[in-house]
């Protein structure tokens, strides 16, 4: 139990285009997810906090007009990343939160070219 | 504020001994604490967690950590390394009061034959 998909995996995209990355809570529902970013050979870094049916909450020094988080369902929640740039290649990571425990998924490794 | 500091980045051990990887951390109350696992490009998983109930912990895959509250340490050990132990570890710390969690910086354990 407490599966938490994301999708897609990996992804490329050009610069100056926008990327989609999905998190689902597959088998409970989950109205609290987070995503982080995660540079090479570093540790996890919290983006934000997304809330279902509310505004997401942003780590200070994450700008919330390029990730644009949107939980709009208890299974699911999306990071857009607007106008990618070089710079934003990372790999991002969800959570979902049930019973005050925070369930991972898989990642996924944005590349811009 | 809680923070979290693993003092070793890279541990090497050969196949069959001990490994220790060293965690302190700091927090204001009663923290909980976990340790998780990453292998390459994957997500996270959890290895053991303490919440304030015995202060010696049983995870997964042999593995287990000690809550030392005098020493504000978590350290999480293995009596026997095996080659698949190979991977990046981080402890973990609950942020608040509320579900938020904050990384320590990592630890690639490497196991030779």
């Amino acid at each position: 139990g407490a599966v938490v998909s994301q999708h897609p995996s990996w992804v490329i995209c050009k610069s100056g285009t926008s990327v989609k990355i999905e998190c689902r809570s597959l088998d409970f529902q989950a109205t609290t997810m987070f995503w982080y970013r995660q540079f090479p050979k570093q540790s996890l870094m919290l983006m934000a906090t997304s809330n279902e049916g509310s505004k997401a909450t942003y780590e200070q020094g994450v700008e919330k007009d390029k990730f644009l988080i949107n939980h709009a369902s208890l299974t699911l929640s999306t990071l857009t990343v607007t106008s990618a740039h070089p710079e934003d290649s990372s790999f991002y990571i969800c959570s979902a939160v049930l019973s005050y425990e925070q369930y991972f998924g898989p990642g996924t490794r944005l590349t811009v070219t | 504020a809680q923070s979290v500091t693993q003092l070793d980045s890279h541990v090497s051990v050969s196949e069959g001994t001990p490994v220790l990887l060293r965690c302190n951390y700091s927090s204001s109350y009663s923290p909980s604490l976990f340790w998780y696992v990453q292998h390459p490009n994957k997500g996270l998983q959890l290895l053991l967690k303490y919440t304030s109930a015995a202060t010696l912990v049983k995870g997964i895959n042999g593995f287990e950590a000690e809550f030392k509250k005098s020493e504000t340490s978590f350290h999480l050990t293995k009596p026997s390394a095996h080659m698949s132990d190979a991977a990046e570890y981080f402890c973990v710390v609950t942020r608040g009061a509320g579900n938020m969690l904050t990384f320590g910086g990592g630890t690639r354990l490497m196991v030779k034959p």
